[in-house]
């Protein structure tokens, strides 16, 4: 079974603080994701990693970094914690797949929703 | 520009009966489409997964079809239960080993 773990369940922090979201996953995938969800507007992409030290922005990856030293870790920083990054934070990770346009189904960590007072 | 929709209103629905949801798209020629459930406040978890060369997909008591032409695919849940209560995504590959996912449906089974 695909096990994606991360860090909190839930945090709180304060504007202006430094946080950071870690994931790990246990299958050995090449792809790890970090999304954040919100009430309306579903799913979205923040950054992408496709290998150690890899990463692609996502659709909205203003405020927030990434860090992939190990295959299996995939963490998520926030430089200054802003209120409107109160969310709940999503990490996947897949399997590559070569070929153009295929995604493989992603495996979900239970999430961390991040409340920035 | 592409576009995924899920309907945004519940579907409350008596237990026993069948569910469906429905996902549109635009702009976008997937080669394969997939289903994901997810629970307040945990992440999502895939269901199936259907390709363009397959009219229909079934697991269990759940059944999935796929018009390429409609550029649409229906989720089913029959006899439904309480259990299967939970928001439901469609989620379609977009390039690049990502997925763009929809909204979610989310239904309610009222027993």
């Amino acid at each position: 079974d695909v096990k994606v773990t991360q860090s909190s369940r839930y945090l709180v922090k304060r504007t202006g603080e430094k946080v950071f979201l870690e994931c790990v996953q246990d299958m050995d995938h090449e792809n790890m994701f970090w999304y954040r969800q919100d009430p309306g507007l579903g799913l979205r992409l923040i950054y992408f990693s496709y290998d150690v030290k890899m990463k692609e922005k996502g659709d909205i990856p203003e405020g927030y970094s990434v860090s992939r030293e190990k295959k299996e870790r995939f963490s998520l920083i926030l430089e200054s914690a802003s209120t409107n990054q109160t969310s709940m934070y999503l990490c996947a990770s897949s399997s590559w797949t070569s070929g153009g346009w295929g995604a493989d189904t992603q495996y979900f960590g239970p999430g961390t929703r991040l409340t920035v007072l | 520009s592409q576009k995924i929709e899920q309907n945004s209103e519940a579907l409350n629905i008596q237990e026993g009966k069948t569910a469906t949801l429905t996902c549109n798209y635009t702009n976008y020629s997937p080669a394969y489409l997939q289903w994901y459930r997810q629970d307040p406040g945990r992440g999502p978890v895939f269901l199936l997964l259907i390709r363009e060369n397959e009219k229909e997909k079934r697991k269990e008591r759940l059944k999935v079809t796929f018009d390429t032409t409609l550029k649409q695919s229906l989720f089913h849940i029959t006899a439904s239960q309480p259990a299967d209560s939970a928001t439901y995504l469609c989620a379609l590959p977009y390039g690049n080993n990502r997925l763009a996912f929809g909204k979610g449906n989310q239904v309610v089974v009222i027993p």
